[in-house]
């Protein structure tokens, strides 16, 4: 069965980089779907960050844009997100997902990863 | 600048049947994602593009939409169906918008 699982470090001083990694199982990140990231800050809702296809092609959240890096990693069968020069504002739970339809983005996420808490601080 | 509103909670009676609504300009144009979460949780895609529901949905979830509206209804309320309830939207290139979410409480 398809399983993604985030990780990576759950803590991260303000002004460096917070590097995710979305492991995917059981289905290759090369079939043609879409892959992507939201994060929910604690006890608040749903923002998504970003979404990218196996050719690099991304979509991203304009309020983070130049922030964020979207990359794949086929041959791994993962994907990552990096975000630059956090502040206590990006301190959420991050999860990866994959869009349900193959060869269409469609932003939505069928599949998703249990979520990985990230806390920026000193 | 563009955004998705929801009300931030609505209770229902067991059994009895709840409309969860979503609104915004872009849902004039492109249809509401809708996501089921439970404290703790990711969330569980519940409805996305036009009217696709994943396997495993109950089919008391239905969704539907009308202008700049777009509605989830649940028919027969369960009390296993006490969740915040997201939707999203995408605007015209491709900026997700996700809404602040609606506590369902059944009573």
């Amino acid at each position: 069965q398809v399983q993604l699982q985030e990780s990576g470090p759950g803590l991260v001083k303000p002004s460096e980089t917070l590097s995710l990694t979305c492991n995917v199982s059981g289905f290759s990140i090369s079939s043609g779907h879409y892959w992507g990231w939201i994060r929910q800050p604690p006890g608040k809702g749903l923002e998504w960050i970003g979404s990218l296809y196996k050719n690099g092609h991304t979509y991203k959240n304009p309020s983070l844009k130049s922030a964020v890096t979207l990359s794949v990693d086929t041959s791994k069968n993962v994907f990552t997100l990096t975000l630059k020069s956090v502040t206590a504002a990006d301190t959420a739970v991050y999860y990866c997902g994959r869009d349900p339809q193959p060869y269409v983005v469609t932003h939505a996420f069928d599949i998703w990863g249990q979520g990985r808490l990230v806390t920026v601080s000193s | 600048s563009s955004e998705v509103t929801q009300d931030p909670a609505v209770s229902v009676a067991l059994g009895q049947t709840v409309r969860i609504t979503c609104q915004g300009d872009t849902l004039r144009d492109y249809y509401a994602t809708w996501y089921q979460q439970k404290p703790g949780r990711a969330p569980v895609l519940l409805f996305y593009g036009k009217n696709n529901r994943p396997s495993g949905v109950p089919d008391r979830f239905s969704a539907s939409s009308s202008g700049t509206t777009s509605y989830l209804t649940i028919a027969g309320a369960q009390a296993e169906d006490e969740a915040v309830y997201y939707c999203n939207s995408r605007d015209s290139i491709n900026y997700v918008l996700f809404g602040g979410g609606t506590q369902l409480t059944v009573l």
